[in-house]
């Protein structure tokens, strides 16, 4: 069946460091990747997309890359701050109004 | 940007009862929303796809006659739980999409509602 994984546990890092979060997949040949932030009590919020013949996306201090051959993406945020804490999800999907299937999401805290 | 409004975002109720959930576009037609629910630190998981003017696609496991589903406008949605029981306590969030890109080959990019957070006595 098709699996997502993000590292569930909570990352922790200094204010100003860059943050990598990480996804892998099995069972899949997704189409699309995105990744989107959600905070307590709310619903997600996209951030970026990546196609498959994409390798790399950026977008302000965010990016994200996609290697379809590990399965896997990189998602980074450079010079974080500590309004970056929240949860990151991974999303995969197959184009269309195909189902958007999302991983568990890693949660980020960025220390002051 | 698209914008997803849900409502409402909290609501208690008893046992047995029914609730209704609003999820409306605000500024884009939406043929197609997604109804999601999560549990505490668990994944999103698709309940059902809601289609404008026909009947809703119920995920496997998702009891269709307790989640009913209307899309009876291309800019409303509604999830009513009948007859609820505490177990389905739980954050339901609505979904939809303007296509990235034209036709098909478009990318399903979600704009999501605040969720509503349902506790049942």
């Amino acid at each position: 069946s098709q699996k997502i994984e993000q590292n569930s546990e909570a990352l922790n890092i200094q204010e100003g460091k860059t943050a990598t979060l990480t996804c892998n997949y099995t069972n899949y040949s997704p189409a699309y990747l995105q990744w989107y932030r959600q905070d307590p009590g709310r619903g997600p919020v996209f951030l970026l997309l990546i196609r498959e013949n994409e390798k790399e996306k950026r977008k302000e201090r965010l990016k994200v890359t996609f290697d379809t051959t590990l399965k896997q993406s990189l998602f980074h945020i450079t010079a974080s701050q500590p309004a970056d804490s929240a949860t990151y999800l991974c999303a995969l999907h197959s184009g269309g109004y195909q189902k958007v299937t999302f991983g568990i999401g890693t949660k980020l805290q960025v220390i002051p | 940007g698209a914008v997803v409004s849900q409502h409402p975002s909290r609501v208690i109720c008893k046992s047995g009862t029914s609730v209704k959930i609003e999820c409306r576009s605000l500024d884009f037609q939406a043929t197609t929303m997604f109804w999601y629910r999560q549990f505490p630190k668990q994944s999103l998981m698709l309940m059902a796809t809601s289609n404008e003017g026909s009947k809703a696609t119920y995920e496997q496991g998702v009891e269709k006659d307790k989640f009913l589903i209307n899309h009876a406008s291309l800019t409303l949605s509604t999830l009513t739980v009948t007859s609820a029981h505490p177990e389905d306590s739980s954050f339901y969030i609505c979904s939809a999409s303007p296509l990235v890109g034209k036709g098909s080959s478009g990318a399903n990019v979600l704009t999501f509602g605040a969720g509503s957070r349902l506790t049942v006595l």
